[in-house]
C-alpha cells in the first residue's frame, strides 16, 4: 500500500510567520501534488511536481512555495502566512507513467493562522 | 477551461436507499475520470476510475459509476447504501496531462 506521510496533523501559526508543510511518500512515485481543501470549493491544485528539482504552478500558487529536493519529498512554504490561508492541506503522489495513474492522499494538515 | 462539476452539495439518505451522484466535466478529446471518497477522519481514498473500454466502471465497496459521453457525465451509484457510506465524495477528472481537476464535493448523510 502507497503510504504518503504529512508531519503534522494539526497546525496553528501567526500571522507573518514563515511555514514548512512536509510530505513524504514510500512508493517511489515521480509525481507529487500539494491541494487546499476548502468547504464548498473542493480541492484545489497549489503546486505539483513531476521530478527532484522540479515544480510548477497549480491553480492557486500565490503566496506559496515549494521545494523537492529529493524525490520521496515535496515541501509547501507559506512564505509570510496569513489568515486566508487557513485551511485543510493535502499531499498526494502518482506514478509518472501516464495520466490514468491514481493519486494517494494523505490524511491532511489542517493549518490555523491566527 | 477544463471543469468538473457536482449539482449534489448535500444529499440526505436512509440506509437502503439507492444513490445516484452527479458529475459532469468540460473536456475535449480523451478523458480520465475518478470518483474519490473521504470518510470522516480520514484520507481521500479511490473509489473507482475510468480510462477507456467499457463504460460502467466497478468500484469498491459496492460503487459503480456510468460515464456518458453523449451527456459528459459521469454519475456515482450505489442501489443500497449503508450508515458506512456516510463521507464525502469527489468527482475528479485529467485529460493530457498528470493533474486532476477535482468538483466542489458532495456531502453524503446516511441515517440508520
Amino acid at each position: 500500500d502507497v503510504k504518503v506521510t504529512q508531519s503534522s496533523r494539526y497546525l496553528v501559526k501567526r500571522t507573518g510567520e514563515k511555514v514548512f508543510l512536509e510530505c513524504v511518500q514510500d512508493m517511489d512515485h515521480e509525481n507529487m501534488f500539494w491541494y487546499r481543501q476548502d468547504p464548498g470549493l473542493g480541492l484545489r491544485l497549489i503546486y505539483f511536481s513531476y521530478d527532484v528539482k522540479m515544480k510548477e504552478k497549480g491553480d492557486i500558487p500565490e503566496g506559496y512555495s515549494v521545494s523537492r529536493e529529493k524525490k520521496e519529498r515535496f515541501s509547501l512554504i507559506l512564505e509570510s502566512a496569513s489568515t486566508n490561508q487557513t485551511s485543510m492541506y493535502l499531499c498526494a503522489s502518482s506514478r509518472g507513467q501516464g495520466i490514468h495513474q491514481p493519486q494517494h492522499f494523505g490524511d491532511g494538515t489542517r493549518l490555523s493562522i491566527l | 477551461a477544463q471543469s468538473v462539476s457536482q449539482h449534489n452539495h448535500h444529499v440526505i439518505l436512509s440506509e437502503a436507499a439507492s444513490l445516484e451522484l452527479g458529475c459532469n466535466y468540460s473536456y475535449g478529446g480523451t478523458v480520465n475520470l475518478f470518483w474519490y471518497v473521504q470518510y470522516p477522519g480520514q484520507h481521500l481514498q479511490l473509489l473507482l476510475k475510468y480510462f477507456s473500454g467499457d463504460p460502467l466502471v466497478k468500484g469498491i465497496k459496492g460503487f459503480e459509476a456510468e460515464f456518458i459521453k453523449s451527456k459528459f457525465s459521469f454519475n456515482l451509484r450505489k442501489p443500497s447504501v449503508q450508515w458506512s457510506d456516510t463521507a464525502e465524495y469527489f468527482c475528479a477528472g485529467s485529460a493530457y496531462t498528470d493533474k486532476l481537476i477535482f468538483g466542489t464535493g458532495t456531502r453524503l448523510q446516511v441515517f440508520p
